[in-house]
């Protein structure tokens, strides 16, 4: 069945570091790659996503970079902060399609 | 706008018992998907609604779990005769169409002793 791998599954930097997380999708099909930030206890909130039609996004210290013939995306924090400090899920899902797969979360540690 | 609530935040069932779980998507989002989320690991899709369509329950672990969306817009998710297994955070999500840009309620916390 269609599967999303994220890694790792944890992640600890110093306070101004860069932060790299990376996911593996299964589904050739899939073109809308989703990435959530849910702190302990909130909801998860979208904080960055790309479709299949471009190569990499960038919201101000965020980015993410998605390579269709390896099947994988990565998402990209510079400058980290302690408030980046959560859980981060990668996702994907193709368009016609309901179901969102999402990866295992990768819980981020920003040490000040 | 008010975003996507969902209600209880937090039930203790007794195992055995039916629950009803109730989400109220973004006012005038076609789309509605429910997950379950167990401790530690990512949102696991259980069902879609496009309006009042349940288009895909593929998800659902059993067929104790049943989710309804008469009118298009409120949704319950029904978890009958409760197991253990069960207890997890479900959480609903709403989009404006299809699988792009959800929005996610805060989730109902569900524990079964």
């Amino acid at each position: 069945g269609e599967n999303v791998e994220q890694h790792p599954s944890t992640l600890s930097v110093q306070e101004g570091d860069s932060a790299v997380i990376k996911c593996t999708y299964s589904d050739s099909a899939s073109n809308y790659f989703p990435w959530y930030k849910q702190e302990l206890g909130k909801r998860p909130q979208l904080i960055i996503d790309i479709r299949s039609n471009v190569g990499e996004k960038k919201d101000q210290r965020i980015a993410v970079t998605l390579n269709k013939t390896a099947k994988h995306f990565s998402l990209h924090i510079t400058e980290t902060q302690p408030e980046d400090s959560a859980v981060y899920f990668c996702a994907a899902s193709r368009t016609g399609g309901f179901k969102t797969i999402f990866g295992a979360g990768t819980r981020l540690f920003v040490k000040a | 706008g008010a975003g996507v609530s969902q209600s209880p935040r937090y039930k203790v069932a007794k195992r055995g018992q039916d629950v009803a779980l109730r989400c109220d998507p973004i006012s005038g989002h076609v789309s509605l998907f429910w997950y379950q989320q167990a401790l530690g690991q990512g949102p696991e899709f259980l069902t879609y609604f496009q309006n009042e369509a349940q288009l895909d329950k593929s998800g659902l672990p059993s067929d104790r779990f049943f989710a309804e969306r008469p009118e298009g817009s409120v949704s319950t998710l029904k978890i009958q005769r409760t197991q253990q297994e069960d207890s997890a955070v479900y959480l609903c999500a709403s989009s404006l169409e299809g699988p792009e840009t959800q929005y996610f309620g805060p989730g109902t916390r569900l524990l079964v002793l």
